[in-house]
């Protein structure tokens, strides 16, 4: 089945550093989405991007597709200790929606 | 009301019990989906129903059954499970689940299951 890897797995930060995570597909995507699930939480909803090269923000997240479709990325901007998480993409295909192997985010304050 | 319900919230079984989860949504979502989690893992799809009419299994073993007993409610019964099916079962709704552009999944609390 379709795999989707993300890097990297895990990432500790300190609070008020940027964090990145990369979606990388080895097959061109028709859209990405991407999910946030807090420790011991249930994966919740950001953000789909379905054009070649968009971009889009959301306060200090910004979400890039890559231009051949093969790839995403989620950019935070100084982060917070709210933002401790896993972070998935999640590509779509045939009615299902299939998660991206996650990275792991631990802010420390 | 942008909720998706889940019961109960843990669940201890032995491995010859029957048991159900249950899952509702009031958003008229067409589309409903079983997943299983396991620790440090992404979601694993496990059912797709499309319409109140299961559309997708994927290959998940008899002992796991899903029911869709009406647009709102998704029953997954459970029977004569083993220990590795521990893990958490989340259940998610979208709009629908039909063509090329996919709506946004929200998930329930989900169901933390201990097979012993």
């Amino acid at each position: 089945g379709q795999q989707v890897m993300q890097i990297p797995q895990y990432q500790h930060v300190q609070e008020g550093e940027d964090f990145t995570t990369y979606c990388n597909s080895s097959t061109t995507l028709s859209n990405i989405q991407w999910y946030k699930q807090r420790p011991g939480g249930h994966p919740v909803f950001l953000i789909q991007l379905v054009k070649s090269g968009e971009v889009k923000k959301q306060k200090r997240l910004t979400f890039q597709f890559g231009e051949a479709k093969k790839n995403s990325s989620l950019h935070i901007t100084a982060t917070q200790t709210t933002d401790v998480g896993t972070y998935f993409c999640a590509v779509t295909g045939f009615q299902k929606l299939v998660f991206g192997t996650g990275t792991r985010l631990l802010v420390s304050p | 009301d942008t909720e998706v319900t889940q019961t109960p919230k843990h669940l201890v079984m032995g491995m010859t019990n029957k048991k159900s989860l249950k899952c509702e949504q009031h958003m008229g979502h067409r589309a409903m989906y079983w997943y299983k989690q396991k620790a440090k893992k992404p979601p694993e799809l496990m059912f797709v129903y499309s319409y109140e009419k299961l559309s997708i299994n994927e290959s998940v073993p008899s002992r796991f059954s899903p029911e869709c007993p009406n647009s709102s409610l998704l029953n997954l019964h459970l029977h004569a499970l083993q220990p590795e099916d521990s893990a958490l079962y989340l259940c998610a709704s979208s709009r629908d689940s039909a063509g090329d552009y996919y709506n946004e999944q929200f998930f329930g609390p989900g169901t933390r299951l201990t097979v012993l």
